[in-house]
């Protein structure tokens, strides 16, 4: 399979823990995005890495959460100190660059579930 | 970021056609319209794009209003497996490396 994988699929983990997770996008793609889904929402964007270099963070995006794309290959997202309130989905995407963006396609991995009791 | 509005939800009946609106008033003329969809415990998934013509694939029709406020997405023929969240997007020059998804539509297919 050659799509945008994530892993874990499921994390479980009690309050004030830290967890990461990690996404491997498309071989070939340098943009990479990350996604917040919370039950019955679309999507919300996180972040976004061309390459390495990380360049747009959302205001959604806490002092808690962090995230890396060494090598420009795949990403990294923690979260310290995790709260009640980061339960959700965090999905990758990737995307091969084309001019301006507005016409390329993200490809989506199936996502992390994550809860925390 | 130019935003979109789209009904909660649409029921169809299996292999008959599916013609799911969306309104998008405030795009606009660099604004690409694209279409995502998102099966019940999966990522989104790419539909179709389009910015001011009419397009087709293998996977559905997207139809364009003239003044580009509107567009709809047309499902051929409805499977089961085509029941899902369907995501209508605007990407421009200025918000071109994220999505605004919005809630979507909840399409229910029946047998």
């Amino acid at each position: 399979d050659t799509g945008v994988s994530q892993d874990p699929r499921h994390k479980i983990t009690k309050r004030g823990q830290n967890v990461t997770f990690r996404c491997d996008p498309i071989s070939e793609h340098n943009r990479l995005y990350w996604y917040r889904q919370t039950l019955g929402q679309g999507p919300e964007f996180l972040t976004y890495f061309q390459n390495e270099a990380q360049l747009e963070k959302s205001r959604l995006l806490s002092d808690r959460f962090s995230a890396e794309r060494p090598k420009g290959s795949f990403s990294t997202l923690e979260i310290q100190r995790t709260e009640q309130g980061d339960s959700a989905m965090y999905l990758c995407a990737s995307s091969l660059s084309e001019g301006s963006g507005t016409a390329e396609t993200q490809y989506f991995g199936p996502g992390t579930r994550l809860l925390v009791l | 970021d130019a935003k979109t509005t789209q009904p909660n939800s649409m029921e169809s009946n299996e292999e008959e056609p599916v013609h799911l609106p969306c309104n998008h008033s405030t795009i606009s003329g660099t604004d690409y319209i694209h279409w995502y969809r998102q099966l019940p415990s999966q990522g989104p998934e790419y539909v179709i794009h389009g910015l001011t013509s009419n397009v087709n694939n293998r996977m559905a029709s997207l139809a364009i209003a003239e003044d580009r406020k509107s567009s709809t997405l047309i499902l051929h023929r409805a499977t089961l497996r085509d029941a899902a969240v369907y995501y209508c997007i605007l990407r421009g020059l200025y918000n071109f490396n994220k999505f605004y998804f919005g809630s979507g539509t909840k399409l229910n297919v029946k047998p």
